[in-house]
């Protein structure tokens, strides 16, 4: 069966510090991998990562694929109370008679203090 | 970027009615749309994958006969809700994707049902 297991499922860290966010598949026919972040209302777009070993990064945020060891991490630096949101992963993985699926992870809730 | 939106952000209805949540893709066209439902403090659920032009594909546990989805054309697609009861509360969020496989989500709609 597929599944996207995020670690950890909460994290709590001060302003400032640097977090970094997991995320591990098993499917059957991957395509991509998708980070999200989820505050208030509809989740926010981050990264889309398909090939392994090149860093995307947007500000403080960046984000790497290992299509060998099946996973991929998140990275915040010098965090900011702003960055208190719930972090999705997904794996876009299309079954055989589909031409399109995504699998959720649970989230990790990141708590960020002053 | 893209821009999803969704209509109405909020609606209150009574017990057994029916309600109906669009969701339109404004300046691209979206050969799949999915429906979410986000339960507090928890992750959002897939609830059913909507291409264009064809029947919706369920998930598991999801009744198709309470929500009927309706993706008529790239640019638009509906979720009714039926006879909706008050644990049908929630809120529901859409997302549509391009061709490279990018999603934007749309802002939500919160259904209360009294």
């Amino acid at each position: 069966e597929d599944k996207v297991v995020q670690s950890p499922l909460s994290l709590v860290v001060h302003e400032g510090d640097t977090v970094t966010l997991n995320c591990s598949y098993e499917v059957t026919n991957f395509r991509s991998l998708l980070w999200y972040k989820q505050e208030k209302k509809a989740p926010t777009f981050l990264f889309m990562l398909t090939s392994s070993g090149i860093e995307k990064k947007s500000g403080r945020l960046s984000s790497i694929l290992d299509k060998k060891e099946l996973f991929s991490i998140l990275n915040i630096t010098a965090t900011q109370t702003g960055d208190s949101a719930i972090y999705l992963c997904a794996v876009e993985s299309p079954p055989l008679d589909s031409n399109y699926q995504l699998i959720w992870g649970a989230g990790t809730k990141l708590i960020i203090k002053p | 970027g893209a821009v999803v939106s969704q209509h109405p952000s909020r609606v209150i209805c009574k017990s057994g009615t029916s309600v109906k949540i669009e969701c339109r893709s404004l300046d691209f066209q979206a050969t799949t749309m999915f429906w979410y439902r986000q339960f507090p403090k928890q992750s959002l659920m897939l609830m059913a994958t909507s291409n264009e032009g064809s029947k919706a594909t369920y998930e598991q546990g999801v009744e198709k006969d309470k929500f009927l989805i309706n993706h008529a054309s790239l640019t638009l697609s509906t979720l009714t809700v039926t006879s909706a009861h008050p644990e049908d509360s929630s809120f529901y969020i859409c997302s549509a994707s391009v061709p490279a496989g990018e999603l934007f989500f749309g802002e939500g709609s919160r259904l209360t049902v009294l």
